[in-house]
């Protein structure tokens, strides 16, 4: 099974508006870790946000907020004010349980941010 | 400061050759991963090290991958007769240490592997 799955291979948004990427995941362990990473065309990956399993509160970096709702498994990433340089791919990734530190990766989405 | 490094960015190899790929981590960093991303994934766990030793290598494919690092710092991923379905991106990460809290990887630019 699909640890990390993201379901929209490809999404448009109009610059200064906001969207969301979706993100679920699949563990049976309490202490993992979720991770967005934003990967330009350069190849690069770029750390964005972290929210752990124990986190009370959802996570917030600027433009970037993770909603994460443990009940339901997702952790979905809401980028506000769209910018023409937020065009790339964005990948969501878990670190799973206490002493691994591997992370698993989606398959992806693809933003485009039209001008 | 300086981020991780990759040398080559490309490389281009005949079925059956050896490679080697090579990983500058961040000064300091103590934990150091191997990842490899395929046309249209999400990268793919290899190995990680924490200091010169492999601590997980579960992620390697088949014994013709192999990765060092001796002195805990430059990590080098080697591949043996290679095979066209080596053909991807091979991306190295470091972190300052292994945590079981925000364990921020960062990555470099990655390798591109291309077997012909």
């Amino acid at each position: 099974a699909q640890k990390i799955t993201q379901t929209q291979p490809g999404m448009f948004v109009q610059e200064k508006e906001a969207v969301t990427l979706d993100c679920t995941y699949d563990t049976s362990d309490p202490s993992y870790g979720l991770f967005w990473y934003k990967q330009p065309s350069s190849g690069e990956m770029i750390f964005l946000i972290y929210q752990g399993s124990y986190d009370q509160q959802n996570a917030t970096e600027g433009r970037y907020s993770l909603n994460f709702q443990k009940a339901r498994k997702s952790a979905n990433l809401v980028i506000s004010a769209s910018q023409l340089g937020d065009s790339a791919m964005y990948f969501c990734a878990m670190r799973e349980g206490a002493g691994t530190y591997k992370y698993i990766f989606g398959t992806g989405t693809r933003l485009k941010v039209l001008a | 400061g300086a981020g991780v490094s990759q040398t080559p960015s490309n490389k281009v190899t005949e079925k059956g050759k050896y490679v080697e790929l090579r990983c500058d981590p961040i000064s300091g960093h103590t934990a150091l991963y191997w990842y490899r991303q395929s046309l249209g994934q999400g990268p793919e766990f290899l190995i990680y090290f924490q200091g010169t030793g492999a601590a997980d290598d579960s992620g390697l494919p088949n014994d013709r991958f192999f990765a060092v690092r001796p002195e805990g710092s430059v990590s080098t991923l080697k591949i043996q007769r290679t095979e066209r379905g080596d053909s991807a991106v091979y991306l190295c990460a470091s972190s300052q240490r292994p945590s079981n809290q925000n364990n921020e990887q960062f990555f470099g630019p990655g390798t591109r592997l291309t077997v012909l």
